[in-house]
């Protein structure tokens, strides 16, 4: 089973809302991910867990916060969002970190729009 | 700093055909890995081929397989027997094993389309 499963698909927000994305694994993976991808452009790291932590945090907005509560769920909170974050988030997941050659096996993501 | 480079935005291949993706790439490590990731209509990201530096051999994988330079920083897919199934974006990506601990360095895409 190499399924990583995000929810919602779709999203729609207004600029005040506050909303989370939610990814899962259950293959035992120790890294996981989250990416936004812009429409016709290759997805950008956003952050990087691994075991649990916080290892990677691209200088993103504040108003994009991830949590991990356990070795198999991963959080987007969402808060005063402006429309430039419409896009696709995927999330992944990778045995351990990727630059050990692990494989990132990714969701279908969930399209969000912002009004 | 490490970059992709994917030269050919789109392509077209007719079913049946065989149709070469390029990418090329940029590093001062001396052991990474090389991915091919597709993107369907359907969004979900899926790993068609990983080779890695330190292996000569080239990677295969059913239909796919790449042609990887080492010297030359190339690392190309070949897709045989294109299937419709087949039209995507398909993404080349770099990881450094002692880079940047979870960033996948990504190509900008070929969009390929298989026609009947």
């Amino acid at each position: 089973d190499t399924e990583v499963t995000q929810t919602p698909k779709h999203l729609v927000m207004g600029m005040t809302n506050k909303k989370s994305l939610k990814c899962e694994q259950h293959m035992g993976h120790r890294a996981m991910y989250w990416y936004k991808q812009k429409a016709k452009k290759p997805p950008e790291l956003m952050f990087v867990y691994s075991y649990e932590k916080l290892s990677i945090n691209e200088s993103v907005p504040s108003r994009f916060s991830p949590e991990c509560p356990n070795s198999s769920l991963l959080n987007l909170h969402l808060h005063a969002l402006q429309p430039e974050d419409s896009a696709l988030y995927l999330c992944a997941s990778s045995l351990l970190l990727a630059n050990l050659g692990n494989i990132q096996y990714f969701g279908a993501g969930t399209r969000l729009s912002v009004l | 700093a490490q970059t992709v480079t994917q030269s050919q935005p789109e392509m077209s291949v007719q079913e049946a055909e065989t149709v070469t993706l390029s990418c090329t790439y940029d590093t001062s490590e001396s052991n990474y890995y090389l991915f091919w990731y597709k993107q369907p209509p359907s969004r979900q990201m899926i790993l068609v081929i990983r080779q890695e530096a330190y292996k000569q051999q080239n990677a295969t994988e059913n239909r796919f397989s790449v042609n990887f330079q080492k010297a030359a920083k190339s690392f190309s897919l070949k897709i045989s027997d294109s299937q419709l199934g087949d039209t995507a974006m398909y993404f080349c990506a770099f990881v450094g094993y002692g880079g940047s601990q979870g960033n996948l360095i990504f190509g900008k895409g070929t969009k390929l389309s298989v026609k009947p």
